[in-house]
């Protein structure tokens, strides 16, 4: 039971360049969420899906997109990455008040 | 809007010695409470939840946290500190009915020193 993966681990960008991190849970949850973690702001929700096709925004969406591709996949894509989107993502799958955490994307925009 | 306020952004102690982490949400409505620790270059890890009962909490590594309705607070304690313990820790709520979205405090530094 991997519980949820997400890749890349590292990435660095160019100002402008797009990506996409992934994520997958195997738990079988509704609900998948992504977020971002930043020195002196703790974690920040980006965007969430409660079920499969329905995506939200959260509490800082400018700049990103997602896709629920289906109930296991979340997808978190950035069109043209700024030096802001500096950060580290982590893909959170959420059930019953259980929440499971990926290991995190450190990612760099130069 | 909701919101969670970790007190310390930083908090030095040595070991051995007695900690307390301080945490206040904002809600007039019913919440789910919840500590994550994160040691460094790690992913986070539920230390210890409050959704009901007993307003005392103990959790995994000698913590234990307390929730108090009237002043809106989950502080984290522990008695007794190890180097080990140094790590970030997180404070978080959840709101009945909004399908377990988490959301998180700033982050306490806990640096805990020979």
């Amino acid at each position: 039971n991997a519980g949820v993966t997400q890749t890349p681990k590292f990435q660095v960008l160019k100002t402008g360049q797009s990506m996409t991190l992934q994520c997958a849970q195997d738990m079988n949850h509704n609900s998948m969420y992504w977020y971002r973690q930043d020195p002196g702001m703790g974690l920040r929700l980006i965007y969430y899906s409660a079920s499969e096709g329905t995506t939200d925004k959260g509490e800082v969406p400018n700049g990103y997109n997602v896709s629920r591709l289906n109930k296991r996949e979340f997808s978190l894509r950035l069109e043209s990455a700024a030096p802001s989107q500096t950060s580290v993502y982590f893909c959170a799958s959420i059930e019953n008040t259980e929440a499971f955490f990926g290991q995190g994307t450190r990612l760099t925009v130069v | 809007a909701q919101s969670v306020t970790q007190l310390d952004s930083q908090v030095p102690v040595f070991e051995e010695a007695p900690v307390e982490l301080r945490c206040n949400y904002s809600s007039s409505v019913s919440v789910y409470l919840f500590w994550y620790v994160q040691y460094p270059n790690q992913g986070l890890q539920l230390l210890l939840k409050y959704l009901s009962g007993s307003t005392l909490v103990k959790g995994i590594n000698g913590f234990e946290a307390e929730f108090n309705k009237s002043q809106t607070s989950f502080h984290l304690r522990k008695p007794s500190v190890h180097i080990s313990d140094t790590a970030e820790y997180f404070c978080a709520v959840s709101y009945y009915n909004q399908g377990g979205k988490l959301i998180f405090g700033q982050g306490t530094e806990l640096s805990v020193k020979p």
